[in-house]
């Protein structure tokens, strides 16, 4: 089957520190790779996403690339800024074709809280 | 997240209740879904619809009930509440090749 591991929460950071968090996967077939991100209060917003092997998705300063020889989709910025506080989920669709029909499988979430 | 509007946005319910959320799109997007997000745990899907008239289940579908009857609306009913209901409900619509648009959210608590 398909699932995503996400590194452990809750992440909190300074104001202009460097984030990693990590996500990886299993599919069968060739999936696409997304990060959502939930503000508090909100439903998610699509943030970035890939489609294929290399491909990097960026968006708002935060980067991901998509890894296949390592199932991996790690989510990185720079410089992070207290707006950027809020949850985080990496997930993956399987390409159609069968009966995926675009469902989504997310990653249980991290907790992103940076502080000025 | 206009596109996508869940009602209501909190309910309190008693365990055997029965209550219905609606989902409301106006982009005319073909796929709906329902997912209920537990702590640690992140998006489950519940059920969701390829279209007009079409409903599946998802990977949590037990004590649920779902329906779309109008392409722009999916209904997810509760026949008898349960303390283990409780969660946060999203909603979202797609178009072909296109990625999932969320609703903000319906905040249900079973007593």
């Amino acid at each position: 089957g398909n699932s995503v591991t996400q590194m452990e929460g809750p992440v909190t950071l300074s104001e202009e520190a460097f984030l990693t968090i990590n996500c990886t996967y299993t599919a069968t077939g060739y999936p696409s790779l997304f990060w959502y991100v939930q503000y508090p209060g909100e439903g998610l917003q699509l943030l970035l996403k890939a489609t294929k092997a290399d491909d990097k998705g960026s968006n708002k300063g935060f980067e991901a690339t998509y890894r296949k020889e390592t199932t991996s989709f790690h989510l990185e910025k720079g410089s992070v800024q207290v707006s950027d506080s809020a949850v985080y989920f990496c997930a993956l669709k399987v390409r159609a074709g069968g009966t995926s029909y675009g469902k989504l499988t997310f990653g249980q979430g991290t907790i992103l809280t940076v502080h000025p | 997240n206009a596109g996508v509007t869940q009602t209501p946005k909190f309910r309190v319910l008693k365990t055997g209740q029965s209550m219905t959320l609606l989902c409301a799109q106006d982009m005319n997007h073909e796929y709906m879904y329902w997912y209920r997000q537990d702590p640690g745990m992140g998006l489950r899907l519940i059920h969701y619809s390829v279209g007009e008239g079409t409903t599946a289940k998802g990977e949590v579908p037990d004590g649920y009930n779902v329906s779309r009857l109008k392409k722009q609306n999916f209904l997810l009913g509760l026949e008898s509440a349960a303390p283990s209901q409780t969660s946060v409900y999203f909603c979202a619509a797609r178009d072909s090749n296109q990625p999932q648009h969320f609703g903000d959210g319906t905040r249900l608590s079973i007593l």
